[in-house]
């Protein structure tokens, strides 16, 4: 089946530790994203790209960081500067401006730290 | 002002009724306009697309878009305790312009009771 792909769904960090979110889609998209969702916050963009080997900073970048080395795949690292990254982390793909920049999401990892 | 408005509700309502989900925003250069559906705990799925004004229907699904009101809709008819969930408005300008980024609404909460 064609669609994305976050792993893990549930993620425990400890205070001070990075951990990296992956995510992969088969969906041949050129574009791909992270958003943040928090209670109230609605979606907030943390990282996009839209070709591989480039990647721009979204609102809230800030302790974060993302690579693009294939196509398919755009993980995304919460470092240890992030003040408050327990959060609901979304993944999406689009094909990219030729589309209406509409994207599709993959459902979701939960870190909490602990 | 924010770039885009939506009433978080909680909104509760009785199967079988008609729901209508509101958005307001500011940017005028705004012409891709999107809903999406969150079930709990889950990815946001597209369930809606409209480009500039009008109206697009699919199936019990009613998107509206009011450009010179700078406001869309989504109608739900005959609904159902399925489409319990959290609709999210999206809109995003013309590619290669400041304002290609998709723009998420904050959601609105629907319960549809038995």
């Amino acid at each position: 089946d064609g669609g994305i792909t976050q792993s893990p769904k549930y993620l425990f960090r400890k205070e001070g530790q990075n951990v990296t979110l992956s995510c992969e889609q088969n969906l041949n998209h050129d574009a791909m994203y992270w958003y943040r969702q928090d209670p109230g916050q609605g979606l907030r963009l943390i990282y996009y790209s839209q070709i591989v080997n480039d990647f721009q900073k979204g609102d809230i970048a800030e302790g974060y960081s993302v690579s693009r080395e294939k196509k398919e795949s755009f993980p995304l690292t919460v470092t240890s500067a992030q003040k408050n990254p327990t959060a609901f982390y979304l993944c999406a793909s689009s094909f990219g401006p030729s589309s209406g920049n509409t994207i599709y999401f993959g459902e979701g990892s939960w870190l909490t730290v602990v | 002002q924010k770039e885009v408005e939506q009433d978080p509700g909680p909104l509760s309502v009785p199967e079988g009724a008609i729901v209508s989900l509101n958005c307001t925003y500011s940017n005028s250069a705004f012409q891709y306009f999107m809903w999406y559906r969150q079930y709990s705990r889950k990815g946001p799925e597209l369930l809606m697309y409209t480009y500039s004004s009008g109206n697009k229907e699919d199936g019990r699904f009613t998107a509206q878009v009011d450009k010179s009101s700078k406001y869309i809709s989504l109608f739900i008819r005959d609904s159902q305790p399925s489409d319990s969930a959290t609709y999210l408005c999206a809109m995003s300008g013309r590619s290669g312009g400041s304002n290609y980024k998709l723009t998420f609404g904050k959601g609105t909460l629907l319960t549809v009771n038995p």
